[in-house]
């Protein structure tokens, strides 16, 4: 049962355009996100992270945007680079009960920036 | 300086055998945990230490029995290794207490094949 979805298993963008990686989630008592990035043989690297009292967190060229209502979230990457080539991992967590900071992950959005 | 190391970081073994991977972090964080990605990409959480106490155990099996010696280092014995077992498997570590707020830093992974 997948808490966290990433429908999109990649992506593929040119050099300079936006790139918009979505998630859907499912559990509303989830109160915290965050984006992780991935490159090939190496571990996730945080990225960036939104509370669930914002609607949209930005920094330098990621911004995050929140939509409660539709239990959804994005990461806008503008102007896209080709190091940004990577799988990004949406993640959800409670800040509270038993499952306090545990990361629920989606499956990963591949993203190909193109020259 | 490798801030979260793990080693090995390929480990080929036989059904029934018993294996270590190894962790350690000299970022001075406090919490460690272990990620399970199976092979449909799934991160999946299995331990959660903190000051090298447990604090979040996942559905494991009990063949997986993590030891933390000191609040740098957390390791993971596998006893007879089954097939299903095959994944890579990340260390991390984080400050304070287990909270989604506080940033999660990756190893780069080992990947586990049992034959």
């Amino acid at each position: 049962d997948q808490q966290v979805k990433q429908n999109s298993p990649s992506l593929s963008v040119q050099e300079g355009r936006i790139s918009i990686l979505n998630c859907d989630y499912t559990n509303s008592m989830f109160d915290y996100f965050l984006w992780y990035k991935k490159y090939p043989a190496e571990g996730p690297t945080f990225l960036i992270s939104i509370s669930s009292i914002k609607d949209k967190n930005e920094d330098g060229r990621f911004t995050v945007f929140l939509n409660k209502s539709a239990k959804h979230l994005s990461l806008h990457i503008v102007p896209s680079q080709p190091g940004d080539s990577a799988v990004y991992f949406c993640a959800a967590s409670m800040n509270y009960g038993g499952s306090q900071g545990n990361l629920i992950f989606g499956k990963g959005t591949k993203l190909s920036v193109k020259p | 300086d490798t801030a979260v190391s793990q080693t090995p970081k390929y480990l080929v073994t036989q059904m029934g055998n018993d294996k270590s991977i190894k962790c350690e972090q000299n970022l001075g964080h406090d919490t460690m945990y272990w990620y399970k990605q199976d092979s449909k990409k799934f991160l999946k959480i299995m331990f959660s230490y903190n000051n090298k106490e447990l604090i979040i155990n996942e559905t494991v099996p009990n063949r997986f029995s993590p030891k933390s010696p000191d609040k740098a280092h957390l390791n993971l014995h596998i006893n007879s290794l089954e097939l299903g077992d095959s994944a890579v498997y990340f260390c991390a570590s984080s400050s304070g207490l287990p909270l989604a707020k506080n940033i999660q830093y990756f190893g780069a992974g080992t990947r586990l094949s049992v034959l």
